[in-house]
């Protein structure tokens, strides 16, 4: 079955502190892998894809995920978390077919402690 | 370039009334799709649309739940008889034709409450 598991329903962090939000997935065929991230009352913003190629990927906002294809892991970090990361963040993988739905994880709440 | 446009943003109903949710997307973009976020749960896929065709209902209720995107106008999700279990955010997507890649662009999303 296709699935996506985020572990950490919430993290805490200091700010200035690195970050690492954790994600597994489980699909039948190599995914298209995705990190979005939901402010409160707000829609889904695209922090960053992997499609091919390096498996490590860069993002906007300072993030950037590192897919492993043997742990079946997409995790996503930051050097230096900042009050503003303060959301909810969702894994989501997709097929390769360059269209189809996207199967999300259940979302890690990231609190940024002053 | 104008984002996924959902309206309304919030909608109240009375249990049995009809909820009528539109979805305009991404200015180019000819795939729209449907997510259902019930309170501290990740997103869940309803239904996969192309211009006048469903392309994949698979997440779809089978009864109350309807969508279309019609060759003209925004895409509607459509839920008959609503329930209090229908209360939820309900998410439109849309992405650029295929050899693209299925980059989803979301909208801001409209929060159902169903009284």
């Amino acid at each position: 079955a296709q699935s996506v598991t985020q572990p950490d329903i919430h993290i805490t962090v200091s700010e200035g502190a690195s970050l690492e939000l954790r994600c597994n997935y489980s699909y039948g065929a190599t995914p298209y892998l995705f990190w979005y991230v939901q402010s409160p009352g707000q829609g889904l913003q695209l922090l960053l894809k992997y499609f091919s190629g390096d498996t490590l990927v860069q993002g906007i906002k300072g993030f950037e995920a590192e897919f492993k294809r043997s742990q079946s892991s997409f995790n996503l970090r930051k050097p230096s978390v900042h009050w503003s990361d303060a959301a909810e963040y969702f894994c989501a993988v997709g097929p390769t077919s360059n269209t189809g739905k996207l199967i999300f994880g259940q979302g890690t709440t990231l609190q940024v402690k002053p | 370039n104008a984002g996924v446009m959902q309206n309304p943003r919030h909608l109240v109903r009375r249990r049995g009334q009809e909820a009528r949710l539109r979805c305009s997307p991404m200015k180019g973009h000819s795939h729209v799709y449907w997510y259902r976020q019930l309170p501290e749960e990740g997103l869940k896929f309803m239904v996969y649309l192309q211009k006048e065709n469903i392309i994949d209902e698979s997440g779809m209720p089978k009864e109350r739940f309807s969508a279309e995107f019609p060759k003209e106008g925004p895409s509607i999700l459509r839920i008959q008889q609503v329930v209090r279990g229908d209360s939820a955010a309900y998410f439109c997507a849309s992405s650029p034709p295929e050899g693209r890649g299925n980059i989803q662009y979301f909208g801001a999303g409209t929060r159902l409450s169903v009284l």
